[in-house]
This record gives structure tokens, sequence and C-alpha cells, in this order.
């Protein structure tokens, strides 16, 4: 069935340090990888976003890339910061001409710690 | 900014109780969802809804699950009798339109404790 995992479940950093969590898809229909801060209490926002035609996707300190043929995709912190310190969600979805399109498939999160 | 809005922020009920949570999506979006959070664990798809009607559920909406959008504005989401294990936090979330990249936005959450 479709799943997502999320590794590692805890990142404790050293302000400034580099951040890296990854994700594993299951269903190969999938198109659309999201990625989610969500702060303590708060709503998961996203941060950054990656489709499948595209390898690499960057925005300032942060970056996915994203391996279809082994249906891996990654976010990278760089530089981090104190408020970066928030749990990370990965998630996936299907194209939309496919079965299943309207759902977005959570991995289990990240909680990352940045200390300063 | 527009914002997904959902009211209450924290819910209580007994355990069999109907509950109602509600949620004002972004005014010109067309999809809408309701995902659930059990606390420490995964966000998980509950349903979809686009057109009045919806378009796709998971395991866990059964029967005891209803979504309706009562007017123009609102979209809500009632738990027939609740259950001890149907306390989670509670994300509606709203798209503008359904296509490959299209951002989802989520509501602030309604913390649902059933005792």
């Amino acid at each position: 069935g479709e799943n997502v995992e999320q590794h590692p479940s805890t990142l404790s950093v050293q302000e400034g340090d580099s951040a890296v969590i990854k994700c594993t898809y299951s269903d190969s229909a999938s198109n659309y990888f999201p990625w989610y801060k969500q702060e303590l209490g708060k709503r998961p926002q996203l941060i950054i976003d990656i489709r499948s035609n595209v390898g690499e996707k960057k925005d300032q300190r942060i970056a996915v890339t994203l391996n279809k043929t082994a249906k891996h995709f990654s976010l990278h912190i760089t530089e981090t910061q104190p408020e970066d310190s928030a749990v990370y969600f990965c998630a996936s979805r299907r194209g939309v001409f496919s079965g299943g399109y309207n759902k977005l498939i959570f991995g289990a999160g990240t909680r990352l710690a940045v200390h300063p | 900014e527009p914002e997904v809005t959902q009211t209450p922020s924290h819910q209580v009920t007994q355990m069999g109780q109907e509950v109602i949570l509600r949620c004002v999506p972004i005014s010109n979006h067309l999809y809408f969802y309701w995902y659930r959070q059990i606390l420490g664990q995964k966000v998980e798809f509950l349903v979809s809804f686009y057109n009045n009607e919806i378009s796709e559920k998971s395991e866990i909406f059964d029967d005891q699950f209803s979504v309706e959008r009562p007017d123009g504005s609102n979209f809500t989401l009632k738990i027939r009798s609740t259950k001890l294990e149907d306390s989670a936090m509670y994300f509606c979330a709203s798209s503008v339109r359904l296509v490959v990249n299209t951002e989802a936005f989520f509501g602030q959450g309604t913390r649902l404790t059933v005792v």
C-alpha cells in the first residue's frame, strides 16, 4: 500500500550545522513531494515542495532532492538556526491522472532540535 | 494572507456524544480535506471533498464520520458517536485546485479529547 518512511525520528544539531532528513515512498504513481514544518501546537506549514520532473530544488537555506528511481527524497537545511527547531513532515501525493490523487501521505515526522 | 480557520481550538466530549468540528477554508479554494494526528503520530488523511461530494476517503473514515458544506463558507466534520480513540488533533485543509503542484493549506487544528 501507500507508505512514506521518514528518518531519523529525532535529530539534534548545533547552530550553524546542516541537517538532513530522508524519506522513502512506496507508491510509484507519486509525483508531488511537499515538506511541512510544524511548530509546537501550530499548523503544518509548507516550506518547500518538489515535483517528479525535477531532481533538486533550493530556497535559501532549504533544499530538497528527489531520486525517483530509488523513491527517495531528502530535505537539507544548511546553517541551522534555533528557530528551525520543529517537527518536519515529508509527504507524497499521486499525480492528478492517477486514482487516489486527493490525499497526502505523510511520513512519521522528524523532531529537529537546533542548539545554540 | 488568507488562512484556513478552525473552531473550536479544543473540544472535550464524553464518549458516545456527537461532535461537529468546523472549518472555514480559504475563499477561492475548491478542494477541502480533513486530516487527523493522534498525539505523537503522523498526520493521516481522512477525507477529501469537491463539488459538494466526497471524492476520496480513508479506512479511518467509517460510518461514524460525515462531512458537509452547509453553506458557501463552512466545511464541517461530524463524528456521530465518539470513541476514546477518536482523541486527536483534527486538521482541515484546502487547496485552490487539484493539479500536481497545488499546495494544501492547513488550519490550526482542533484538539478533540474524548473522555
